[in-house]
């Protein structure tokens, strides 16, 4: 069984300009998570949808920051224009949605590392 | 506040010995609990978790873990290490009033040593 997809898997840009990371979730996985994790720490949610609605983006910075997940499958998170403290690596993960999202596993993809000039 | 700790930045363990990588937790309601492990450039790979039952959870690799309540912890623990399992580990939890939301440590890096 194939895991998560992410691509690219590193990204060197300057800052303001735009960038945008792709996550294909696992086969049948409802649910969706977008991280952000800086070196030598702990993930941080960014968005967590279940199917293609939003369920939680309390954390996502909205005035530079947007995520889609079309047709409740692939999902693509924007940074618009990127800050130099944007650096860091970004998780996509996904999880069945069958039992709620409290004791489900996440699996996560490789990442993608940013960084800003 | 709901929170996890991992009160070790660095384990360093002999191969051939056991290994504990330690985690506490404070959240309010019955915690589920997890542990990740994360090898350098890549993402988080799941080892194991509690959600209820028996207190001795285990996992792949040959890790365990075990849910103490009263001592509010969820240690991860190996009988024998070896050097493939230096790597950096998390602990997360979810509960009722983190919005079920995981809450993540700030990693442990466990250093197998030949």
């Amino acid at each position: 069984e194939a895991g998560v997809v992410q691509s690219p898997r590193y990204k060197i840009i300057e800052k303001k300009q735009p960038v945008a990371f792709w996550c294909n979730p696992i086969s049948g996985h409802n649910t969706l998570y977008w991280y952000l994790q800086n070196l030598g720490q702990g993930p941080e949610l960014l968005i967590r949808y279940e199917n293609e609605e939003a369920v939680d983006d309390s954390q996502l910075p909205k005035d530079r920051f947007s995520a889609e997940r079309l047709k409740g499958v692939d999902s693509t998170l924007k940074i618009q224009p990127a800050e130099l403290g944007d650096s860091a690596v970004y998780l996509c993960a996904s999880s069945l949605g069958a039992y709620g999202a409290s004791q489900e596993t996440q699996y996560f993809g490789p990442g993608t590392r940013l960084l800003v000039l | 506040a709901q929170s996890v700790a991992q009160p070790e930045d660095q384990v360093n363990v002999a191969e051939g010995n056991p290994l504990t990588v330690k985690c506490t937790y404070s959240v309010s309601g019955n915690p589920y609990l997890f542990w990740y492990v994360q090898y350098p450039n890549r993402g988080l790979q799941f080892l194991l978790k509690y959600i209820t039952g028996d207190n001795l959870v285990k996992g792949s690799y040959g890790f365990e873990a075990e849910f103490n309540k009263s001592q509010t912890s969820f240690h991860l623990k190996k009988p024998s290490a070896l050097v493939s399992d230096s790597a950096l580990y998390f602990c997360a939890v979810s509960a009722m009033d983190s919005n079920y939301q995981l809450i993540w440590g700030a990693g442990t890096k466990l250093i197998i040593k030949p």
